[in-house]
């Protein structure tokens, strides 16, 4: 099976702009979660979407937002974008529905440099 | 609400020794615990999972931890530590969804693992 995919796999964005990120879960698995990385914050979880609709949400202002398609790819977008948003943004799929013993599957990230 | 503290920011061991990482959890319920693996510019790798089975958990590479509820501690060991262990190492725990945690993922700051030669 194909592992988690996300692409772009780099992208440098001039402030106030705004991106679009993409994920792919493995196939077959429905949850599809995003996560923030940065030196400063660590690994902070920014939302999860289920069978297209958004599950649970992490403590991020308005201006991230998600969705999640019928074949279970989901895209994250960022509007207005700030220099603070400058991270490795990763994607994790799981094929657990409501049981959190499911372990999740993490792409390899997208590196978001924002200048 | 749950959380994990993971006691050492940093950890050196020579080559051929035993590798301990240490991590505390705090949970209101039953927690599923995970340790993940980060090697540079790379994603991150599920190294075992914990579920309310066995308390002795073993995971890839020969790596394994123990679930200690008495102590509230999951620490990751490994009997000798190899070069390409080297890695950043975060311990994981996960909301129940019974709480309307659904899959979120609450991370440790992570232990930077150095093996020296």
């Amino acid at each position: 099976k194909a592992g988690v995919t996300q692409t772009p796999r780099y992208l440098i964005k001039t402030r106030g702009q705004q991106v679009t990120l993409s994920c792919s879960p493995i196939s077959g698995h429905r949850s599809v979660s995003w996560y923030q990385q940065t030196p400063g914050q660590g690994l902070q979880f920014l939302f999860e979407y289920f069978s297209e609709t958004q599950r649970n949400k992490g403590n991020f202002p308005g201006r991230f937002s998600g969705r999640q398609f019928s074949n279970s790819r989901s895209e994250m977008n960022v509007s207005t974008l700030e220099l603070g948003d400058s991270a490795l943004y990763l994607c994790a799929s799981t094929n657990g529905d409501t049981s959190t013993h499911y372990e999740q599957y993490f792409g390899p990230g997208t590196r978001l440099t924002v200048t | 609400a749950q959380s994990v503290t993971q006691l050492d920011s940093h950890v050196s061991v020579s080559e051929g020794t035993p590798v301990l990482l240490r991590c505390n959890y705090s949970s209101s319920y039953s927690p599923s615990l995970f340790w993940y693996v980060q090697h540079p510019n790379k994603g991150l790798q599920l190294l075992l999972k914990y579920t309310s089975a066995a308390t002795l958990v073993k995971g890839i590479n020969g790596f394994e931890a123990e679930f200690k509820k008495s102590e509230t501690s999951f620490h990751l060991t490994k009997p000798s530590a190899h070069m390409s262990d080297a890695a950043e190492y975060f311990c994981v725990v996960s909301a129940d969804v019974l709480t309307g945690g659904g899959n979120k993922l609450t991370f440790g700051t992570g232990t930077q693992l150095k093996v020296e030669l």
